[in-house]
């Protein structure tokens, strides 16, 4: 299967650590992206291949892999961290690309 | 500073086809290791990807929509064109494009996007 399966919402409060998953079959052998998309905006990248952060991300995104299962881990959550989360992965032998069907983390 | 900017006719009656264009500003399409993907967004929904475009030429499209669905380049104006023929309600939605680059060898994902467009089918 192609498909990638997220929590549909994570709350956390303020200072704590948030972790938002991403399970799919083809996850042990494909690289995971993450993306945050604040209200009204369009995504950003936060992480790509499974575990590197692009400049201007702060260090406390991070990004790590076990088997069919990818987690985001935001450390010392703020108030602005408050977004949809989405995976995003690629199927060599197809081709065709896949979004999770989002998380939405609430900071409370 | 690479930009991309959606556009297109914002209303579109169904059964019609659907045309966008995205707009590149600091980066060139045929730029070895690029492509160029639309996603779309259905209203209070989740991303959907739609299909990319290779800095070659090579294209991929979403299964549900490949019968439907063009993508292209358009080099002397720096801009990717989306062709999405009879459309319905279902088709309704945020369109964005986004830019990626292969690094060692995989893609890197999308790390330029714009801001999208938004696109209503009316019956």
């Amino acid at each position: 299967s192609d498909e990638l399966t997220q929590p549909p919402s994570v709350s956390v409060s303020p200072g704590q650590t948030a972790r938002i998953t991403c399970s799919g079959d083809k996850l042990s052998n494909e690289y995971a992206y993450w993306y945050q998309q604040k209200s009204g905006q369009a995504p950003v990248r936060i992480i790509y291949k499974d575990k590197e952060r692009p400049s201007g991300i702060p260090e406390r995104f991070s990004g790590s892999t076990s088997g069919t299962t990818v987690t985001l881990t935001i450390s010392g959550v703020q108030a602005e961290d408050e977004a949809d989360y989405y995976c995003q992965s690629a199927d060599v032998n197809s081709d065709n690309w896949v979004f999770g069907g989002g998380t939405k983390l609430t900071v409370l | 500073q690479v930009q991309l900017q959606e556009s297109g006719p914002g209303l579109v009656k169904a059964s019609q086809t659907l045309s966008l264009t995205c707009t590149v500003s600091g980066a060139s399409l045929r730029s070895a290791g690029s492509y160029w993907t639309w996603i779309r967004q259905h209203p209070g929904k989740g991303l959907e990807w739609i299909g990319y475009i290779y800095y070659s030429g090579r294209t991929q499209y979403t299964p549900s929509l490949q019968r439907r669905l063009s993508i292209s380049l358009r080099t002397s104006d720096n801009q990717i064109s989306l062709t999405l023929t009879s459309v319905t309600a279902a088709d309704t939605a945020v369109y964005f494009c986004a830019k990626g680059t292969i690094t060692r060898g995989s893609p890197s994902g999308m790390d330029v996007w714009g801001q999208g467009t938004t696109v209503i089918v009316s019956s």
